[in-house]
């Protein structure tokens, strides 16, 4: 399998506790983008990362967020202390600069 | 500030019609704009794309068509086949961040037999 995999698919959690999202992006691309999707909206930019360094973060809703790519390929968002509003289809992208390739996604839900 | 925005959120076509898809963008310095399609339970995918020193470009059954005057995208596919059922995203890149893609609301395509 070529693709973008982010793993798990599903997440149920309950409100108050932290969670880590992977994803695993197409082998050998540089940039890799994080993106919070609602029913029916376009994906919502939270951050991204060329190679290992995080490049924008600007989207990222608060300081409970965070990413890191530490070795430049796999790539892990966090989200502390959940509340029920970080309810979404959370998107991972990879690319070699141009166009972008994504993941099926995590569905997290916040209980 | 950003925003890019579609004109209407659903369209239902005949098999075998055209289908033309809007878009519209109030971010003047946007110089790279993508349409994508995301069907049932995947992520969006590329379908093509335009640079703002073009007005149009053409793929397989698809043409898009950037109007800079009034801040204007539309997607036009030709034949329309069932495949093409889907939601589709018009999306744009700013200058200032180059690799930060942003997303419209979406239109949802419908093709009936």
């Amino acid at each position: 399998g070529a693709g973008v995999s982010q793993s798990p698919r599903y997440k149920v959690t309950k409100r108050g506790q932290d969670v880590a999202l992977r994803c695993d992006p197409i082998s050998g691309h540089v940039s890799l983008y994080w993106y919070r999707q609602a029913l029916g909206q376009g994906p919502e930019f939270l951050t991204y990362f060329n190679y290992e360094a995080q490049q924008d973060k600007s989207g990222l809703p608060n300081d409970r967020f965070s990413a890191e790519r530490p070795e430049g390929s796999i790539s892990t968002l966090t989200i502390q202390r959940t509340e029920q509003r970080d309810s979404a289809m959370y998107r991972c992208a990879s690319s070699l600069g141009g166009e972008q390739y994504f993941g099926p996604g995590t569905r997290l839900t916040v209980t | 500030g950003e925003s890019v925005g579609l004109h209407l959120p659903t369209l239902s076509v005949q098999e075998g019609d055209n289908s033309i898809i809007n878009c519209a963008y109030s971010n003047s310095a946007s110089d790279y704009f993508i349409w994508y399609k995301q069907e049932s339970g995947k992520g969006p995918q590329f379908i093509i794309d335009i640079r703002s020193n073009m007005d149009k470009r053409q793929g397989q059954r698809v043409t898009v068509l950037l109007n800079k005057t009034v801040k204007h995208l539309s997607l036009q596919i030709a034949a329309t086949q069932p495949g093409d059922s889907a939601v589709y995203f018009c999306a744009e890149k700013a200058q200032t961040s180059y690799d930060k893609v942003i997303f419209g609301p979406g239109t949802s395509l419908s093709v009936i037999p």
